[in-house]
C-alpha cells in the first residue's frame, strides 16, 4: 500500500540537541511538507519541497532544517536553536505544489517532548 | 493578515446531523479542504470546494460561499467513529494552504 511512513513516532529529547524525524513516501509525490501541530493552533508550515534537491522555508523554519536528495524523502532535523520544539509534526506529500485541487496525504506523524 | 475561524468544540448525539462552520479572510482564494483528524492520527482528506454550492459525498457534504468567505461541513446518521477533530483550510492567491485550529467534534450516544 502506498503512503508516508514516519519515524519515530515519539521521541524524547534533552535541552541543546539536535534531532531529525525520518519521512519516506512511496506515493510518487513530487512535492513534501513539514507542519508543526500545537494544541489551539492551526497546521504551521515549516519548510516544504516541490522538486528533488530544492526546498523552501515555511512560516516557522527558523532552528529547523532539511534536505531533499531523493524524491522519496525529505528529513527534519530540529536544532537546539528552536526555543519551543515540542509539539506534533507532520509530514505530508502531494502531487505537485502550486495548483489548486492539491491534495495532501499525511504521515501519521512524530511527536517530540524535550525535557 | 489571514484567517480562519471555525469552532473549538462541538458536541453531537449518534444518529444526528451536526454542522461545523467555517469562516475565512484570506489573500485570494483557490480552494478550501476539509480534512478529518482523530487523536494522535494523521489527518485525512474529507471534501475540496472551489466553486459555490454544495458537494455531497455519503454522509458528508460541504458546501462554499466564495462572497461571504464561509463554509460548513455537513455530517448526518453521525456515528461514534466521526469523534475526531475537523480541520479546515483554505489555500490563498500564491497556493499556500492557510489552516483553521480545528473543530473537536464529540459524539454522546
Amino acid at each position: 500500500d502506498g503512503g508516508i511512513t514516519q519515524s519515530p513516532k515519539y521521541l524524547f529529547r534533552k535541552e541543546g540537541q539536535n534531532v531529525t524525524l525520518s519521512c519516506e513516501q512511496n506515493l510518487n509525490h513530487d512535492a513534501m511538507y513539514w507542519y508543526r501541530q500545537d494544541p489551539g493552533q492551526g497546521l504551521r508550515l515549516i519548510y516544504y519541497s516541490q522538486i528533488v534537491n530544492d526546498f523552501q522555508k515555511g512560516d516557522i523554519a527558523e532552528g529547523y532544517s532539511v534536505s531533499r536528495e531523493k524524491k522519496e524523502s525529505f528529513p527534519l532535523t530540529v536544532t537546539s536553536a528552536q526555543k519551543n520544539p515540542t509539539a506534533f509534526y507532520l509530514c505530508a506529500s502531494s502531487i505537485e505544489a502550486g495548483s489548486g485541487a492539491n491534495v495532501l496525504t499525511f504521515g501519521a506523524g512524530s511527536r517530540l517532548t524535550v525535557l | 493578515g489571514q484567517n480562519i475561524d471555525q469552532p473549538t468544540e462541538m458536541t453531537a448525539t449518534e444518529g444526528a446531523i451536526v454542522q461545523i462552520n467555517c469562516t475565512y479572510q484570506t489573500s485570494g482564494f483557490n480552494g478550501l479542504f476539509w480534512y478529518q483528524q482523530h487523536a494522535g492520527e494523521a489527518p485525512t482528506f474529507l471534501s475540496y470546494n472551489v466553486l459555490d454550492g454544495l458537494e455531497e459525498k455519503g454522509r458528508f457534504s460541504s458546501f462554499l460561499s466564495r462572497s461571504k468567505g464561509y463554509s460548513y461541513l455537513l455530517l448526518k446518521e453521525l456515528q461514534m467513529k466521526d469523534s475526531a477533530s475537523y480541520l479546515c483550510a483554505v489555500m490563498d492567491s500564491n497556493y499556500q494552504l492557510i489552516w483553521g485550529a480545528g473543530t473537536k467534534l464529540i459524539i454522546k450516544p
